[in-house]
């Protein structure tokens, strides 16, 4: 069964800090992802990678770095968090053939106060 | 840009009733996007349901059902029969054909089945 674990799963953060989300995946995939989910919204992109050392921007990337250390790992990084980052975050995994399954993680919800 | 609009807030069912949630996409960048459901079970993450990447095309998995129309641009989920163990949040979305499948979510449809 493919894998994304993230941690932690509930994280709570103070204005102006430095955030750093972890994503490890087991899945032996090339691409790996960062969504955001707020209330009134579908997940939105962030940040995605297709390979390690490499990454690229998503649909709503202000605000965000992201790090691929390697082919199992993929971090998010707020470096000043705002209250406006306060959401769920999960990340997703998928190889890189069209049209094929993506596999998320459980998400981890960040409060910012 | 691309969007997907899908039934929003809760939808309560009995159990052994039938449910449908509507989706529709407006795909600008490309022109037959491939379809998609996810599902979220609580404490768990998003989950493929089922996928169509041809218009016209009816998928299915568990019961759930979601025909392509490529008129309407619709993709509405469907079950005959539902059960509490259904009981999730429901995530239409779309891609374009890159190897990148990079999704473009609805809102999400929370679906309560009452025993």
């Amino acid at each position: 069964e493919a894998a994304v674990t993230q941690s932690p799963r509930s994280k709570v953060a103070v204005t102006g800090g430095k955030v750093t989300l972890s994503c490890h995946q087991t899945n032996n995939h090339d691409y790996m992802y960062w969504y955001r989910q707020d209330t009134g919204h579908g997940l939105r992109l962030i940040h995605y990678s297709y390979v390690a050392d490499s990454t690229e921007k998503g649909d709503i990337p202000d605000g965000y770095k992201a790090s691929r250390p390697s082919q199992e790992n993929f971090s998010l990084i707020l470096e000043l968090a705002s209250l406006s980052q306060t959401a769920v975050y999960f990340c997703a995994s998928s190889a890189d053939r069209a049209n094929t399954e993506v596999f998320f993680g459980k998400g981890t919800r960040l409060t910012v106060v | 840009g691309d969007s997907v609009t899908q039934t929003e807030g809760q939808v309560t069912v009995s159990e052994s009733k039938s449910l449908i949630i509507n989706c529709t996409y407006s795909a600008t960048s490309i022109g037959y996007p491939n379809l998609f459901w996810y599902v979220r079970y609580p404490g768990e993450g998003l989950q493929l349901l089922l996928k169509v990447i041809t218009a016209g095309q009816k998928g299915s998995s568990r019961g759930f059902e979601a025909t392509y129309n490529k008129e309407a641009t619709s993709f509405h989920l469907q079950k005959a029969s539902v059960q509490e163990s259904d009981s999730a949040v429901y995530y239409c979305a779309l891609s374009d054909n890159s190897a990148g499948n990079k999704l473009t979510f609805g809102i999400g449809t929370r679906v309560l089945v009452r025993p």
